[in-house]
């Protein structure tokens, strides 16, 4: 079953924040978050694997929250390299199972 | 992270011709890739899941003797799309998956039936 994605889109000056939201109808064994920019493959930003994860890498974040129904990912102070669609990718099972994947989050950031 | 890699990168081909499409995991082993299908603007959709050494699981409407899928090696899977027609012309991904549940893209093939 396809995850929610919100917003669709979004529009971001340099240095502001933004949150993409991933929301089941199911417990979810994991969620996968990558950006794909035009014309590129999906690049790979996290996996959350335990309910009530927080993780992150430099100012980009995620969390699961405990009944690992629902995940956030977290841009703060947005550069212009953030632009892209963000999808979360998720797992219902364990073991390599294949992703299913929201419609993404257009994300443009601008000067 | 994990590197994976697909060739080629962009094929245009003529209708009725077959193309294969190879992802290889470069620096782990991948006991299952996955294959998937994007559309301008749109998500991705999963075609089949490949399975070293086994037949490969294809997803509903998706034609299996169209797609052939062959995982030759722990590090090695092809696509081949047989007797291409224009609105096959689509952009390809693999996926490989690590041990820890990470899944990584090869960087898709673009291609173009005429």
């Amino acid at each position: 079953q396809q995850p929610v994605q919100s917003p669709q889109a979004v529009i971001l000056r340099e240095g502001e924040d933004a949150v993409i939201n991933c929301s089941s109808s199911k417990a979810l064994y994991s969620v996968h978050w990558y950006r794909q920019k035009h014309g590129e493959a999906p690049v790979f930003l996290m996996i959350l694997l335990k309910g009530g994860e927080q993780k992150g890498h430099d100012k980009i974040s995620a969390s699961f929250n405990e009944k690992k129904q629902q995940s956030s990912l977290y841009l703060t102070a947005s550069q212009l390299s953030y632009s892209g669609t963000y999808f979360c990718g998720t797992e219902i099972d364990s073991g390599n199972t294949p992703l299913v994947f929201g419609k993404g989050t257009r994300l443009s950031v601008i000067a | 992270g994990a590197v994976v890699s697909q060739h080629p990168s962009r094929v245009i081909c003529k209708s009725g011709t077959s193309v294969k499409i190879e992802c290889r995991s470069l620096d782990f082993q991948a006991t299952t890739m996955f294959w998937y299908r994007q559309f301008p603007k749109k998500s991705l959709m999963l075609m089949a899941t490949s399975n070293e050494g086994s037949k490969a699981t294809y997803e509903q409407g998706v034609e299996k003797d169209k797609f052939l899928i062959n995982h030759a090696s722990l590090t090695l899977s092809t696509l081949t799309v047989t007797s291409a027609h224009p609105e096959d012309s689509s952009f390809y991904i693999c996926s490989a998956g690590t041990v820890s549940h990470e899944q990584y893209f090869g960087p898709g093939t673009r291609l173009t039936v005429t």
